[in-house]
Formats: structure tokens, sequence, C-alpha cells
């Protein structure tokens, strides 16, 4: 049964770069037609896609977000990795990890809290 | 950017009765439902506009295409009352709609 973690730090400061990382179990990043996406959900908000990376490298992220996010895949490592730049506190939310295929499957989910 | 607008914001109801939650999206697409309480990821209720995931009880159902779609819950249990999202991803951006929050009333 695949399932997905979400891991790094829970504190970033502002105008730092917001690094997460997804370990994929039970399967490989590499195999089948999927999406590997992030989404994210500022506390108490509802939620937002932050971008998507396909098993051919191609990606495709939110305009509201595409000048700071790189999403990118570690095949070796079975992850697939999230980078935000420049944060402010508006970045402070749970970021979750997601295999997009036509059944959906979320990780739980990991808060980052941006202050300094 | 396809706009997923969900009504009403919030549904008060008691144990037992219906509920009909509804998403309307700016252009034709295909959706998805998710369930999310306190605390907790969100969880797959429907995918296509009107499959249930594995799992699912039947008392969930989904219904519509193109622009007009329903998530009906034929009889709320205690564990219902949440807060319940829509997802398109037939474009990009991917979007979800607002939330429409199932309260006890």
């Amino acid at each position: 049964q695949v399932q997905l973690q979400e891991s790094g730090p829970g504190l970033v400061k502002p105008s730092e770069t917001l690094s997460l990382t997804c370990t994929v179990s039970g399967g490989s990043v590499s195999s089948g037609s999927y999406y590997w996406s992030w989404i994210r959900q500022p506390p108490g908000k509802g939620l937002e896609w932050i971008g998507s990376i396909y098993n051919s490298g191609s990606t495709n992220y939110n305009p509201s977000l595409k000048s700071r996010v790189t999403i990118s895949v570690d095949t070796s490592k079975n992850q697939f990795s999230l980078k935000l730049s420049s944060v402010a506190a508006a970045d402070t939310a749970v970021y979750y990890c997601a295999r997009d295929s036509i059944v959906p499957l979320w990780g739980q989910g990991t808060l980052v809290t941006v202050s300094s | 950017e396809i706009v997923l607008t969900q009504s009403p914001a919030t549904l008060s109801l008691s144990p037992g009765e219906r509920a009909t939650l509804s998403c309307r999206a700016s252009q034709s697409v295909n959706l998805a439902w998710y369930q999310q309480k306190p605390g907790q990821a969100p969880r797959l209720l429907i995918f296509d506009a009107s499959n249930r995931a594995t799992g699912i009880p039947a008392r969930f159902s989904g219904s519509g295409s193109g622009t007009d779609f329903t998530l009906t819950i034929s009889s709320l249990e205690p564990e219902d009352f949440a807060i319940y999202y829509c997802q398109q991803r037939s474009n990009w951006p991917w979007t979800f709609g607002q939330g429409t929050k199932v309260e006890i009333k």
C-alpha cells in the first residue's frame, strides 16, 4: 500500500527558502502515470494547490507562486521535493504532498511556520 | 484559472437529515470531493464527479457534470460534520472551492 510522508523544518525565517520532502513508500515515484503534487492550507483557511511534477519531469505551478516555487523528483531516494523561496508570514501553512491520479492519495501534512 | 464556487458556506443540520452541497465551476470540468475534519488531512470522498473512493459509505453520493456538481449525504451521521471541498484537475492551475462547513444544528 502506497503511503506518502512529508518532512522538513517546522520553522523557517522570513526571506529564507522553505524546503520540504515527500517520501513515497510502497511504490515508486518513477513508475506509473502520476502527477506528484504539493498543496498547502494556511491555519483556518482553505486548500491551495502549489504545483505538480509529472513522471517525465514536466512541471506545472500555481501562477500566484510560480516565481518562487520549484518541485523536483529524486528517483534514487524515491522522494519528491518542494522549494519555496523568499518566504513570508503568509506562507505559514500545513503543507501536503499527494500522488495525483484518477484516485488521489495524500500525505498527512506538515506544519511550516514562517517566523523570525 | 477555473473558479470553483461552493454553496452554501455553512450548512446547519441535525443528525439524520439530508445534506446537499453545491460546487459550480466557471468552465466545464471534472470534479473530486474531499472531507476534512479538524487537525486531519483531507479525505477523498468522490472522484470523477460520481465515483465513491474506497471505503466511503454509500450515504455519500456525487452527481453533476460540466459546470454544476452536487455532493449529497443522504442521512447525516455524527462523524459527517466537517468541511467539504471540491477540486478540479481538468485544467491548469488546479483549483479548490472555498469549502462548505456542515455543522450540527
